[in-house]
């Protein structure tokens, strides 16, 4: 059974640094991660979405890497501004025939002006 | 821009009442959600529809029902509310195109409260 796990939990960085999330999945057979962001009280926004013949994807100061062998996929977001605080999720599908998504629990992340 | 839209922020409903929560996106996506986000949880999908009049249950679809008569639309029905459905509701919903892998596009939640 696929799960995916994010930690840590909660993070806080200071303004300007370069950091790194993390997400974890069980079984490296996937079909595709995706990377959103909640802010407090909102829905998901879809940040990033990576195939699974992808090894990474790059949207302005974020970039989504995928490494299923090891079932690792970071977000990398560089140059961190206050307006990045939020809880960033990250959604495995698990295969084309399936339509569902497991979702880690997100890690909360915190930029200090 | 897609666009999906819970029809209520906030609710607050009485134990045994039934309960609709709508949601409506407007890119004619095949594919709609409905999930409930609890902490320490995480999101666990309630039901999907992959096109219109077409469900299927996810993976905690007790005491939930659905609707999907238009496109355009997904309706969470629940029948006979009691306290432990109290959480946040997501509605999603993600374009169908053969071949390709396409994002969900998530509505700004309902937050529903059953005394």
């Amino acid at each position: 059974k696929q799960e995916v796990t994010q930690i840590p939990a909660a993070l806080s960085v200071p303004e300007g640094e370069n950091l790194v999330l993390n997400c974890s999945f069980t079984d490296s057979a996937i079909y595709n991660l995706q990377w959103f962001r909640q802010d407090p009280g909102k829905g998901l926004t879809s940040l990033l979405l990576i195939q699974s013949s992808q090894r990474e994807q790059t949207s302005g100061r974020l970039n989504a890497s995928l490494d299923k062998s090891s079932g690792r996929s970071t977000l990398y977001i560089a140059a961190s501004q206050p307006g990045d605080s939020a809880t960033y999720l990250c959604a495995v599908r698990p295969s084309p025939g399936t339509y569902k998504y497991i979702f880690g629990t997100g890690t909360r992340l915190k930029v200090l002006a | 821009d897609v666009k999906v839209t819970q029809s209520s922020r906030y609710l607050v409903k009485r134990t045994g009442e039934k309960v609709f929560l709508e949601c409506v996106q407007d890119m004619d996506h095949e594919n709609m959600f409905w999930y409930r986000q609890d902490p320490g949880l995480g999101l666990r999908l309630i039901y999907f529809s992959y096109d219109v009049k077409m469900k299927e249950k996810g993976d905690i679809p007790e005491g939930y029902s659905v609707s999907r008569e238009k496109k355009e639309r997904f309706s969470l029905i629940l029948e006979s509310a009691s306290t432990n459905q109290t959480s946040m509701y997501l509605c999603a919903s993600r374009r169908l195109l053969l071949g390709t892998n396409q994002p969900q596009h998530f509505g700004d939640g309902t937050r529903l409260s059953i005394l």
